[in-house]
């Protein structure tokens, strides 16, 4: 059984760019959410894709964007980087569209985003 | 507002103790809480879980209790062993919600001395 993988897993990149960030599903999984940790925080939840179409979102603004793809695979992007935007990226999947009720959610080992 | 909320930013309990974390949670929606273990360098990992019509759920040495009058619940461990030096999140879910995200506390460090 494969687990979530997430790719890169350290980036450093300057204000006002864009980043785009992967995630590959555990098997069988065919939810993806994508969660920010800042430093000394809890992980944060910035949406959900059940099937290809988001279903869920926190109070992230709209240049925090995904994709989720046939393959379940799953992209976070983020435009106009600010410094606030450093943290830990956060994949997680799990199976079916209850999320975390109907199975526990399965992190990967995150991506690293430092904004300089 | 932090709807979750860990008051306890660090914990140092001796190997063969029981380790008791702390938690509490103000959004009387929440129906279903869980914890998760997180070693650096990783994601944090599913550990244990608790329904609000239960007060306690138990796996191995791993025991959730929650008070729902008092919006709080606990996580022991018993006995502890150094390899649960970890940071421990507790998460909170609205099952009735619409979009299923889980409500995280900040964490708490808890380190088991040999």
């Amino acid at each position: 059984e494969t687990g979530v993988t997430q790719s890169p897993t350290h980036l450093i990149k300057t204000r006002g760019q864009q980043v785009t960030l992967r995630c590959s599903s555990q098997s069988g999984h065919n939810t993806v959410s994508w969660y920010q940790q800042a430093l000394g925080q809890g992980p944060q939840f910035i949406f959900q894709y059940y099937r290809e179409e988001e279903n869920g979102r926190g109070n992230f603004p709209p240049r925090f964007s995904g994709l989720q793809f046939p393959n379940y695979s799953s992209e976070l992007n983020v435009n106009a980087l600010e410094l606030d935007d450093s943290a830990l990226y956060l994949c997680a999947s799990s199976q079916g569209q209850g999320g975390s009720y109907n199975s526990p959610l399965h992190f990967g080992n995150g991506t690293r985003l430092t904004v300089t | 507002d932090q709807q979750v909320k860990q008051n306890s930013p660090s914990l140092s309990v001796q190997e063969g103790r029981i380790s008791i974390l702390n938690c509490d949670y103000t959004n009387s929606m929440f129906d279903y809480f869980l914890w998760y273990k997180k070693y650096p360098a990783e994601g944090p990992t599913f550990l244990i879980s608790i329904s609000s019509i239960k007060d306690k759920n138990e796996d191995g040495r791993f025991t959730v209790f929650l008070n729902k009058s008092a919006k709080h619940l606990s996580l022991h461990i018993v006995p502890s062993q150094p390899g649960d030096s970890a940071v421990y999140f507790c998460a909170a879910l609205n099952s009735g919600g619409s979009n299923y995200k889980l409500t995280f506390g900040k964490g708490t460090l808890l380190t088991v001395n040999p």
